[in-house]
């Protein structure tokens, strides 16, 4: 079955630092990828819609400037996290939409969660 | 191999009727297991599962966990138009030794409630 893949599974960072997430489709072509923040217990939270070749969709709320978007590849989409803050700290989660053979099935990632000290 | 495994993949019922979605999983280091309802936008959290035997409810739906034979299920009575969506299971393990973990999610079971 359709794979996504997730780079790095965990991280911690120093405030004020830049990281770079990672969301791969293994065996398929995503051209929308989504981008969500869950916290414990609670319903994941979409951040950002990804289309490939196009600037991200970013939901209410969520700073355009400091989630970063990028999805240059039909397989790869990354959310760069810009001067990361403890608030920032939390599990994100992409998914990788496949439209092959006219399904549309959304396929999940492990997550990657991040820590800001 | 697929680690979290719904079935059915899609189901068509009437107003009214009862459904159970399963949930299959096999993973090393097991925490707990989520079930998610997913509509439009975001998945919306329904239950998180850590014990086997004990139900969990919230008013028509209820879950339970079997550790043993390693699965779970949904059940929603008296099913309404509005219960139609994707009913995503996950299941949370932990990978390393600092204490992080991960989540693997099924393909769902996509669910359409007719009237």
């Amino acid at each position: 079955g359709a794979v996504v893949s997730q780079h790095p599974s965990w991280v911690i960072c120093k405030s004020g630092t830049s990281v770079k997430i990672e969301c791969r489709s293994l065996d398929f072509q995503a051209t929308t990828m989504f981008w969500y923040r869950q916290f414990p217990k609670q319903s994941l939270m979409l951040m950002a819609t990804s289309n490939e070749g196009s600037k991200a969709t970013y939901e209410q709320g969520v700073e355009k400037d400091k989630f970063l978007i990028n999805h240059a590849s039909l397989t790869l989409s990354t959310l760069t996290v810009t001067s990361a803050h403890p608030e920032d700290s939390s599990f994100y989660i992409c998914s990788a939409r496949d439209i092959g053979l006219g399904r549309e099935t959304q396929y999940f990632g492990p997550g990657t969660r991040l820590l800001v000290l | 191999e697929d680690k979290v495994v719904q079935s059915p993949l899609s189901l068509v019922v009437h107003e009214g009727d009862t459904v159970t979605l399963n949930c299959s999983y096999e993973v090393t280091n097991f925490r707990s297991l989520l079930w998610y309802k997913q509509e439009k936008k975001a998945p919306t959290f329904l239950f998180m599962l850590t014990s086997s035997g004990i139900e969990k409810k919230s008013g028509r739906l209820s879950s339970i966990l079997d550790k043993k034979e390693l699965f779970s299920i949904l059940n929603i009575t008296a099913t309404q138009t509005g219960d139609s969506a994707v009913y995503l299971c996950a299941v949370e393990d932990l990978y390393s030794g600092a204490g992080s973990y991960q989540l693997t999610f099924g393909k769902g079971t996509k669910l359409s409630v007719i009237p």
